[in-house]
Parts: structure tokens; sequence; C-alpha cells
């Protein structure tokens, strides 16, 4: 089956400016995942979607970073404006939801540098 | 809130040789799922090894095992006959609630030739 996937790759911007992170899940995957990864820590949620429902979202800088899932299938990440401290891997991931133990599959992620 | 602790910044070990990477957490669930994953250089997470708490034996995937003890609360990886290629990033997380998981900030592993 095809894994998570994400784009861009990587991506480098100037402080203030926008930027949008697309992700698509494993087909049937109901819970979708946003990591961020700073340099040198683990990854930590963003946000949680079940279906195109937010799940939870209590680490999102709500004042710059917004999230969806429309259809409850892909879903795009988006921070505006940028600041240095947003330089990080993003992380999707993804799982049945369903309670199972296994079956987080993660992206390849997309490195954001702001300068 | 659960929470994964990983003391090992670093870690060495020699080729061919077993190395142990530690992890403690902490929950107050009573059912709860414990993961590692590696992380190489070129950045994506590979699941390595799953131990669920009402497991009464200890998780094993080829070279990995798990030494899961529940009363110290702590789930250590072992890796058996180290590879160059086992060189890289190893997160130890734990379900959270709402079935995210929760990470720790990593041990990352050299393997020297």
């Amino acid at each position: 089956e095809a894994g998570v996937a994400q784009s861009p790759r990587y991506k480098i911007i100037e402080k203030r400016q926008s930027v949008a992170f697309w992700c698509n899940p494993i087909s049937g995957h109901a819970t979708l995942y946003w990591y961020q990864q700073i340099l040198g820590q683990g990854p930590k949620l963003l946000i949680q979607f079940q279906n195109n429902g937010v799940v939870d979202d209590s680490q999102l800088p709500k004042d710059r970073f917004s999230a969806e899932r429309l259809k409850g299938v892909d879903s795009t990440l988006k921070i505006q404006p940028a600041k240095l401290e947003d330089s990080a891997v993003y992380l999707c991931a993804s799982n049945l939801g369903d309670g199972t133990a296994g079956g987080y599959t993660f992206g390849s992620g997309t490195r954001l540098t702001v300068v | 809130a659960q929470k994964i602790t990983q003391t090992q910044p670093g870690m060495f070990v020699q080729e061919k040789e077993a190395v142990t990477l530690d992890c403690t957490y902490d929950t107050s669930d009573q059912s709860y799922g414990l993961f590692w994953y590696k992380q190489p250089s070129s950045g994506e997470m590979i699941f390595l090894i799953y131990q669920g708490s009402y497991d009464e034996q200890n998780a094993t995937e080829g070279r990995y095992s798990l030494n899961f003890q529940k009363a110290r609360k702590s789930a250590n990886l072992v890796i058996s006959a180290s590879q160059l290629g086992d060189s890289a990033m190893y997160f130890c997380a734990i379900r959270g609630s709402q079935g995210n998981l929760i990470f720790g900030k990593g041990t990352k592993l050299s393997v020297k030739p």
C-alpha cells in the first residue's frame, strides 16, 4: 500500500511570509496527525483529526498556525506569518483510529527553514 | 498526562555488539501502549516495536527486543548484533489518551566499525 505522502520535502522562506504543507494519509486511515519536530527534539503533536473533525489542537499556536482536513482525507497545515522559531520538520502521520495497537505510519516530513 | 523520559542523549556501540537504550514513562492509565521508532538522518520515522501494558511477554521483532518492567515504568530497547545501518536517532513513545503518540527527546546511537 502507498505510504503517507507529504509535500513539499523542503521549504525555505523569510520570516513573516506564509507557507503551506500538504499531507495525504494512507487510504482508509481515519486519524491524521501533524507533528512539529524541532532539531534535537522529539516530535510534538500540533493537531489531531478524526475524519474531518479536530480531536486535539491544544498545542497548535492558533494565532499563526491553521490546519484543515476537508472531506476527511488529505490535510493542509498553514503558517502565517512564519517566525524564525518555526524552523523544524513537520511530520504527518495517520492510523486507522480504531484503537488498535499499531498502524501509525509517518510521512517523510517537510523540512522548513525560516530565515 | 503521559510523559516519556530518555536520559541518554547519545550512545556509542561497537559493530556486532548489543546495546540498550533507556526509556521510562509516566502515566496514570491502566491500559497503554509503548512504541519505539528509529529516525535516520533522512528524517522518516520507522516503527520498530510495540509493547502493550497487558502483554505478559516482552515484545521482540528480529534484532529488536523490548525489556518491559511495568513496576519500574521502564521500556528499554535492546538491539542485538548492532550494524552500521543502526546509526540513527531512536525515540520512545507512549500512546496518549486521545490516541496520539507522545515522544521522548530521543537517543542518538552511533555504531562504530
